[in-house]
């Protein structure tokens, strides 16, 4: 079965530095890839998404992912963080097959250094 | 449109109540999630339909669970009798599987707490 791993339940990182939430997945084919964003108390917003082409993505809010067929990974990233940023971040899959199946990752909760 | 609309936003209920979820997706979409929250456990799918129609209900906890989508722009999700290992996030989304975008929209969520 798809599964979707990531490995950093938490992180804190100063205002104005980078940076990059990791994501695994595991399926035999190239599923659908998404990040969402939950903000304290909201529901989920999509960030960005990757079907197919270019692997590296742009989404919302100056976040980028890079989908990594040979890792298997599909990071996000931003090159300088604001403090409005801090939130729970979630990886999900969608496998090929049935594309509607959206399964997420356990999230990562970032933080921001002031 | 209005996106996806939960109600109630919030819930606090007795051991043993009846519980009701609602939820209207966004017109148009044909695709609709019900997801639970939990510090422990995460983002669970719980069912979704299609066409208003059950497709993978495989995430059901167990038989106090069940849900329904009489049409195509509303859900019930009901927890009868309700226990405390239920309090958590629900969350409804919907999606469009009409062209390649399959991206899931959410609503606000319904916070449960069963005492």
């Amino acid at each position: 079965a798809q599964s979707v791993t990531q490995p950093d339940i938490h992180i804190t990182v100063s205002e104005g530095a980078s940076l990059e939430l990791r994501c695994n997945y595991s399926y035999g084919a190239t599923p659908y890839l998404f990040w969402y964003v939950q903000s304290p108390g909201q529901g989920l917003q999509l960030l960005l998404k990757y079907f197919s082409g270019d692997t590296l993505v742009q989404g919302i809010k100056g976040f980028e992912a890079e989908f990594k067929r040979s890792q298997s990974s599909f990071n996000l990233r931003k090159p300088s963080v604001h403090w409005s940023d801090a939130a729970e971040y979630f990886c999900a899959v969608a496998p090929y097959s049935s594309a509607s199946k959206i399964i997420f990752g356990s999230g990562t909760r970032l933080s921001i250094r002031p | 449109d209005a996106g996806v609309i939960q109600s109630p936003r919030h819930e606090v209920t007795e051991m043993g109540q009846e519980v009701t979820l609602r939820c209207k997706p966004i017109s148009g979409h044909d695709y609709l999630f019900w997801y639970r929250q939990t510090m422990m456990r995460g983002l669970e799918l719980l069912i979704y339909f299609n066409n208003n129609v059950p497709i993978d209900d495989s995430g059901m906890p167990e038989d106090r669970f069940s849900a329904k989508m009489p049409n195509a722009s509303f859900s019930t999700l009901k927890i009868q009798p309700s226990e405390p290992r239920d309090s958590a996030v629900y969350f409804c989304a919907s999606s469009f599987r009409g062209s390649l975008n399959t991206e899931a929209f959410f609503g606000q969520g319904t916070r449960l707490t069963v005492v």
